[in-house]
């Protein structure tokens, strides 16, 4: 997974506290995603930016959450008023154009969020 | 509504033989399906694609099947390696445009035995 950074690798929140999730894609991407693990389950899609631009956001819940993609820095999955169900691992995933048949997403390592 | 499905959640499977680990896709829209591999605490790794208009890639051990018309495709490990230990997941997303996130299936746990 070299290449796409994630931080931290673990966050812990109280319920009610902000998370701020952080990703850097890997160099020459200009596409990131975002996608949530619940335990025993496969990831599920939560967002799509390039730079300054959201692309499909239809994963992401309502309220609480949001994205971004700043033209300079990381992409940060910010999580407000968080709730014990937001208990959750998030991955983000890069690419370098719009996914293609020779364009697979590549991924961080994750970040392990334990709501208190 | 899971439209991408891995009906195994965990296979077992002898050093040296062949693992067939198994996806099945219920959106006649996706052209375009993905096989990760992934360790704990470690975000998912890309192994191997194949487009809708192949029915088989192949890379080294790794070769991946598509039956479009069965809406159903299988990543083949041979032979496998102790590494080869950990919980694949299946993935599908259509290239042309639309949603480009990525849909997975739960994952099949792979375990080689010695």
């Amino acid at each position: 997974n070299a290449g796409v950074m994630q931080n931290p690798r673990h966050l812990v929140r109280r319920r009610g506290q902000e998370a701020r999730l952080r990703c850097s894609p890997m160099k020459g991407h200009s596409h990131v995603y975002w996608y949530r693990q619940l335990p025993e389950e496969g990831l599920k899609f939560m967002v799509y930016l390039q730079k300054e631009n959201i692309i499909d956001e239809s994963g992401m819940p309502k309220e609480r959450f949001s994205a971004e993609f700043p033209k300079e820095g990381p992409s940060i999955l910010r999580i407000q008023q968080v709730v014990r169900g937001d208990s959750a691992a998030y991955f983000c995933a890069s690419s370098p154009w719009r996914q293609g048949a020779d364009q697979p997403q590549h991924f961080g390592d994750g970040t392990r969020l334990s709501i208190l | 509504d899971q439209q991408v499905k891995q009906n195994s959640p965990s296979l077992s499977v002898q050093e040296g033989r062949i693992s067939i680990l198994n996806c099945d896709y219920t959106n006649s829209m996706f052209d375009y399906f993905l096989w990760y591999k992934k360790y704990p605490a470690e975000g998912p790794t890309f192994l191997i694609s194949i487009s809708s208009i192949k029915d088989k890639n192949e890379d080294g051990r790794f070769t991946v099947f598509l039956n479009k018309s069965a809406k159903h495709l299988s990543l083949h490990i041979v032979p496998s390696q102790p590494g080869d230990s950990a919980v694949y997941f299946c993935a599908a997303t259509r290239s042309g445009g639309g949603a480009d996130g990525l849909t997975f299936g739960k994952g099949t746990h792979l375990i080689i035995q010695p």
